[in-house]
């Protein structure tokens, strides 16, 4: 398995600024994943990260709004720029290890 | 496009009874179907997955059932017991440039009721 911490847990922000959310993973793994999960929806791909490279994003996600870092083989960082009420949304970290994929707990974002 | 879809989108079931979760997938490059279980303010967890190689996978009171060539895949909980309460995502998952890209079904909220 794998144990994934993220922080915040949750946040409430303003409309029009911006939120990072941090992703640490207990051990090293090549690729990592951020997902957004909307009210009471399923799990949609936002983008895939390597560590050195740019992160691949999903149709319908574009990096100036989804700004994803990805320093070290342990951690990575996801921003959700110019934020709307339409960003309200819980956001989640995976890794995959051994073919599995492992969901961190989510971040819940509000915009007001 | 959704390429996984899963029915019911809420049950409710009487502890002691089986609940019983369907899903259907379109690509037939999909090559392994995980099951997550989710509560409340958690992320999703590992349940129970299967190969298309085989039709039936048992854990404990979880069982995977799979039809290959009616593309159909169940998720069967005996026993259901109000624990058993969370939101469940089948899924299926392809190797897509060097990993496994996985395509989440739309969620089944489960109710076990004393």
């Amino acid at each position: 398995s794998a144990v994934i911490s993220q922080k915040p847990s949750r946040d409430i922000c303003q409309r029009g600024t911006s939120l990072t959310i941090q992703c640490q993973v207990d051990s090293q793994v090549t690729m990592m994943f951020w997902y957004r999960q909307q009210p009471g929806q399923s799990l949609t791909l936002i983008a895939t990260a390597n560590q050195g490279s740019e992160a691949t994003y999903e149709s319908g996600f574009v990096i100036d709004k989804f700004p994803i870092s990805r320093p070290n083989l342990t951690f990575s960082t996801l921003t959700v720029s110019n934020l709307s009420p339409e960003d309200s949304s819980i956001y989640l970290c995976s890794v995959a290890r051994s073919g599995e994929q492992f969901f961190g707990p989510g971040t819940r974002l509000t915009v007001l | 496009q959704q390429q996984v879809k899963q029915s019911p989108q809420s049950l409710i079931v009487q502890k002691g009874g089986i609940s019983i979760i369907n899903c259907a997938y379109e690509n037939t490059a999909f090559d392994y179907f995980p099951w997550y279980q989710q509560f409340p303010g958690k992320g999703p967890a590992l349940l129970i997955a299967i190969r298309p190689d085989v039709s039936e996978k048992k854990e404990g009171r979880f069982t995977i059932s799979f039809n290959k060539s009616a593309k159909q895949f169940s998720l069967h909980i005996m026993d259901s017991q109000p624990g058993d309460s969370a939101t469940y995502f089948c899924a299926a998952s392809m190797n897509s440039g060097g990993y496994q890209k996985v395509t989440f079904g739309t969620g089944t909220k489960l109710q076990v009721i004393p």
